[in-house]
């Protein structure tokens, strides 16, 4: 079954301590993408990844990092938490139609 | 930033009524998606248009492409309860295919 599985559905965290956010697709995909969506806002790109190794920025990269060492992974790292990071998170690949990830809810306190 | 805008951005209306979602932009996109997204899940992909004046039809969901392929609209017929949830417009960008722009998206209710 195509799926893309992201990692922590849930999550609380403090301010300043690290975290990482899994994201795996199994469709051999080239694209992947990370997004933010917030209340009224919409789907906001974070970062993207067009192939193994090669990553850009999207509309809201500040506070992330991202990396693609491997085809079917692009995890997404936030190095340093803040509150305005508290938000719905959403891992995609796409070939001819974007999959989503489950969506990982993270709250910064 | 190329925009891909839709509207109404809320639309609450009662069950058996019919509604239309737009989705406007001032490029030229080589496609464009429709997704639907329940709450604190993702979006799941309805339909892709292709190419101009193109319809398809889902059900009671109509889809069609403008001539210029700028534009697009979903029409729901007698809209049930089940179809309430969060639209969402997308469009592949003409010279490149990797790059995909949303739409905010129209949160739609439909009350029994």
């Amino acid at each position: 079954e195509a799926q893309v599985t992201q990692n922590p559905r849930y999550l609380i965290t403090v301010t300043g301590k690290k975290l990482t956010v899994t994201c795996s697709q199994n469709m051999n995909h080239e694209y992947m993408s990370w997004y933010r969506q917030d209340p009224g806002l919409g789907l906001r790109q974070i970062y993207y990844s067009m192939n193994v190794e090669v990553t850009d920025k999207g509309d809201v990269p500040e506070g992330y990092k991202v990396s693609r060492k491997e085809k079917r992974n692009f995890p997404l790292i936030l190095e340093s938490p803040s509150p305005n990071q508290t938000s719905l998170y959403f891992c995609a690949s796409w070939g001819t139609e974007a999959f989503f990830g489950q969506g990982t809810r993270l709250t910064v306190v | 930033t190329q925009l891909l805008e839709q509207s109404p951005q809320f639309l609450s209306i009662q069950e058996g009524e019919n509604l239309t979602v737009y989705c406007n932009s001032s490029s030229v996109f080589s496609s464009l998606q429709w997704y639907r997204q329940e709450p604190g899940e993702g979006p799941v992909l309805l339909v892709t248009v292709v190419t101009g004046g193109e319809v398809k039809k889902l059900k009671r969901l109509t889809f069609q492409f403008g001539d210029a392929r700028k534009d697009s609209s979903l029409h729901i017929t007698a809209a049930q309860p089940g179809d309430t949830g969060l639209y969402l417009c997308a469009a592949t960008i003409q010279d490149s295919n990797y790059q995909l722009i949303w739409g905010a998206g129209t949160k739609l209710i439909i009350k029994p």
